[in-house]
């Protein structure tokens, strides 16, 4: 297992279309993040799963965003109806279900809405 | 609600300074607080955490100390590289491995 990977690691799209990103986590991880990065800023919480299940949706998350984990396995995160203020960097991250808090994150999918 | 504030950057150092980045949190409960450090075109990497009051995490020759009385995490390293060179963040995350609130994240440049 190489660590979290994200698909893909950059999209353009023009406004109004839909983009769809995908996450793998570590295998034994069953808790999976996603949060999005503006430039000069921190990550912001969006979404979190454990297996399957959504916990926590961010007042962030608006009802153009949708997120899934079937089988708790990958996720997915889809943005309809993109505007500008989308474009960010939305990054994964999963840990695991013990202690040690330790968040292993990807690498990012760079999103531009032009 | 829970939050964390840095100082702000950049920072620019010379090779061999000495490095402090300030950090300082809100929080309801008794959070665990890390440091992530982003290097140019990579991902968030754990740097180093505390979990309770008064423990130091250290990573790298980086450390910090879990202040509950100042409520602060104040990331040091005694003698910085070129190659520390990137964007660090302050989080916490609340009992129960919850989501992770992070800083605004502090740009470090390092010359030789």
């Amino acid at each position: 297992d190489t660590g979290v990977s994200q698909d893909p690691r950059h999209k353009i799209t023009k406004r109004g279309q839909n983009v769809t990103f995908r996450c793998d986590p570590i295998s034994e991880h069953n808790r999976l993040y996603w949060y999005r990065q503006t430039l000069g800023q921190g990550p912001e919480f969006l979404t979190y799963f454990q297996n399957e299940a959504q916990l926590e949706k961010s007042r962030l998350l608006s009802d153009r965003f949708s997120a899934e984990r079937p089988k708790g396995s990958f996720s997915t995160l889809e943005i309809q109806r993109t505007e500008q203020g989308d474009s960010a960097m939305y990054l994964c991250a999963s840990s695991p279900p013990w202690g040690d808090y330790g968040y292993t994150f990807g690498s990012g999918t760079r999103l531009t809405v032009v | 609600g829970d939050s964390v504030t840095q100082m702000e950057g950049p920072v620019t150092l010379s090779e061999e300074a000495f490095l402090t980045i300030n950090c300082t949190y809100t929080a309801t409960g008794y959070p665990s607080l890390f440091w992530y450090v982003q290097y140019p075109g990579e991902g968030l990497q754990l740097l180093l955490k505390a979990t309770k009051a008064d423990d130091k995490g250290s990573n790298k020759g980086f450390e910090a100390t879990y202040r509950k009385e100042t409520t602060s995490f104040h990331l040091e390293k005694g003698s910085v590289q070129v190659s520390d060179s990137a964007v660090y963040f302050c989080a916490l995350s609340e009992e129960g491995n919850t989501p992770l609130v992070f800083g605004k994240g502090t740009r470090l440049s390092v010359i030789a």
